[in-house]
Parts: structure tokens; sequence; C-alpha cells
């Protein structure tokens, strides 16, 4: 079952967005988008998941493609804590972790 | 703290000797998972439970890994006969599972250094 795509590593400015993208084009049509980050020395975190609909919460938003190959993570305003592993995974309960993208976060 | 604790925090062994990690989950959560994390990657899927049937395991666990939640609590995972590849950080994770989607929550990680 193939992982999902996603850029080594991003930059960002704290205070600015980020955006993180995501490629899953094997995706199936009941597979969740799921993302997780995983902060220096701790085990990984949610953040959020989708299925069809964009999706909002106190961390982050979730933009899915309309054909669902593809999703954005969007940080809103980045900050030092932001500074993570970020994992976009798709499927069902169990989570295939591919090695994600790390997110930089300058000061 | 209502976090999944995990203990070890940290182990140190000799190639060849049995370890026993364990994991409590969140209470009430139904559903309890094992990863495995090695330095730069993504964690790898091992096994999960649901109360206590065992109901996947990878095919990452070999013989020598065996993972038990006897009474739909607490878990351990035992890696008998250590080999130095097996120098990892040993994730768990719990989640409460009625039908939809539910969130994992991870533990802090054993991290086993295999002599």
């Amino acid at each position: 079952d193939a992982k999902t795509t996603q850029p080594n590593s991003m930059e960002s400015n704290e205070e600015e967005p980020v955006h993180l993208p995501c490629n899953h084009s094997t995706i199936s049509g009941t597979d969740y988008i799921h993302w997780y980050r995983q902060l220096p020395s701790q085990g990984p975190e949610y953040v959020i998941h989708g299925l069809t609909s964009n999706v909002n919460n106190r961390m982050a938003s979730l933009a899915i493609a309309e054909d669902r190959k593809s999703s954005t993570l969007i940080l809103h305003r980045a900050t030092l804590r932001d500074a993570a592993v970020y994992y976009c995974i798709k499927g069902g309960n169990k989570l295939v972790f591919g090695a994600g993208t790390i997110l930089r976060v300058k000061s | 703290d209502t976090g999944v604790s995990q203990n070890p925090r940290h182990k140190i062994t000799k190639r060849g000797q049995n370890v026993t990690f364990r994991c409590d989950p969140i209470s009430e959560h139904n559903r309890l998972y094992w990863y495995r994390q090695t330095l730069g990657q993504g964690p790898e899927f091992l096994t999960y439970f649901q109360n206590e049937a065992q109901l996947e395991k990878s095919r990452l666990l070999s013989d020598r890994f065996s993972a038990e939640r006897p009474k739909g609590s607490f878990s351990t995972l035992e890696i008998q006969r250590t080999e130095q590849g097996d120098s990892a950080m040993y994730l768990c994770a719990s989640s409460s599972y009625r039908g939809k989607y539910n969130e994992q929550f991870f533990g802090p990680g054993t991290r086993l250094t295999v002599l």
C-alpha cells in the first residue's frame, strides 16, 4: 500500500501562514486523510483529519482537493512551537507513516 | 496526567537478552497500538488490540516479538533474544473506537538500545 508523498523539509517565518502539501494519489474512497506531528523527543500528536470536505480545528485547517488525490495542511500563524515533523497519512485506523515533512520556523 | 504512559522510558540491554515494555493507555480506550520508530524515519505499525483481542500484526513483528493485553487495559511488548537491529523507539498509542473515526493518542515512547 503506497504511502503519501511529502516534501522532505519546509521553512517558515514566525507569525506567517504555512501550507504543507501532501500527495495521496492512490487513496481509496473510504480512506481518511490524517495529519499528525511529532515534536522533538515526543510521540506523535494528532493535528487534524478529513474525508472529503475541508476541515478546521483550533490547531490547523485541512484543504482537500476535489479528486482527493492531494491535500494541504494549513497552519495559519506559525510559531516556534510548531517546529516539528508533520506526517500526512491516508487510510483507516492503522496509521502508515512516511518520512514526513520537517518544518522549521524562523524567528 | 491521564495520557498514555510507557515504562521504562529508556532501556539498555545486551544482545541476546529479553526485554519487556509496558504501556498504560488512556482509561477506557478500547484500542491500543504499538509502533516502532528508528532514527530519521516515521513510526512503523507493529500491532494493535481491540480490548484484549490482538486484531492485526505487522510482518515486522517477528517470532521474537510478542504483545499482550490480558485484561483489555495495559499492554506489554516483549522482545526475546534482542538484536542490535531492535534498537529503536517503541511507541504505544490508544484510541476510543466506537465505529467512527478515532484519533490516536501516543505515549512518550520507550527507547531501546541493544549493545
